[in-house]
């Protein structure tokens, strides 16, 4: 079983369309969680951390359910900027502290 | 201020030459880390310095691959010899310290062992 689950996508919208991405790990003792975007052939980029009371940074809202071991994005309004691979990323214990292990990433296309 | 930078951003190399990769963290960053994505697979860790030091190499796949971080600046990673498996992307990465958690990605080296 991978470490990071997520559903590859793609996940194609209408602009101003509301997405949701799911990711489920399996370490409990994970620490620190993430939502990175990578572009096609960028590099991952650090969307917004992820916190058990939920977090919000604009169109972009996070939560964390750390007994069922789920962590959400949800993007509202969505542009076609939006469209990227969406990473969810764990930090923890498993092998060593600062170590992030990665989902396969979910695929985002807005189309117009 | 200036990203993490890594050298070269693509390489085609033989099965069983050595290619050198090299990462320069941002300035002032003590921990380095190395990761890779195979084609199809999820990015993977390979090692994280502590300055000089390696903190952790648990990723490591095996002993043709080497890194280091003379001085605590920047990181070398070296493959030899390199085998068709290890083609991939190698992705740098670096962040201040352990309680600021954000990792800074660099640009990623492309690699192609044919």
């Amino acid at each position: 079983r991978k470490e990071v689950e997520q559903d590859p996508g793609p996940f194609n919208v209408p602009e101003g369309a509301t997405v949701a991405f799911n990711c489920t790990y399996s370490n409990s003792a994970s620490q620190s969680f993430f939502w990175y975007r990578q572009d096609c052939r960028k590099e991952p980029k650090l969307l917004m951390s992820v916190y058990s009371s939920g977090n919000e940074d604009g169109r972009f809202t996070a939560q964390l359910n750390r007994a069922s071991q789920y962590i959400s994005l949800l993007i509202r309004d969505s542009k076609l900027s939006d469209s990227a691979t969406y990473l969810c990323v764990v930090k923890g214990l498993t092998g060593g502290g600062n170590k992030l292990t990665f989902g396969t990433g979910t695929q985002l296309k807005v189309e117009l | 201020e200036a990203g993490v930078t890594q050298f070269p951003s693509h390489s085609v190399i033989e099965k069983g030459q050595t290619v050198t990769l090299r990462c320069d963290p941002i300035s002032g960053h003590d921990n380095l880390y190395w990761y890779r994505r195979v084609m199809g697979k999820e990015i993977k860790f390979l090692l994280h310095f502590v300055k000089e030091s390696k903190q952790d190499e648990s990723g490591m796949p095996n002993n043709r691959f080497l890194a280091e971080r003379t001085g605590g600046t920047y990181s070398t990673l070296k493959v030899q010899p390199a085998e068709l498996e290890d083609s991939g992307v190698y992705f740098c990465a670096s962040s201040p310290d352990r309680l600021r958690e954000t990792q800074y990605f660099g640009p990623g080296t492309r690699l192609l062992v044919l």
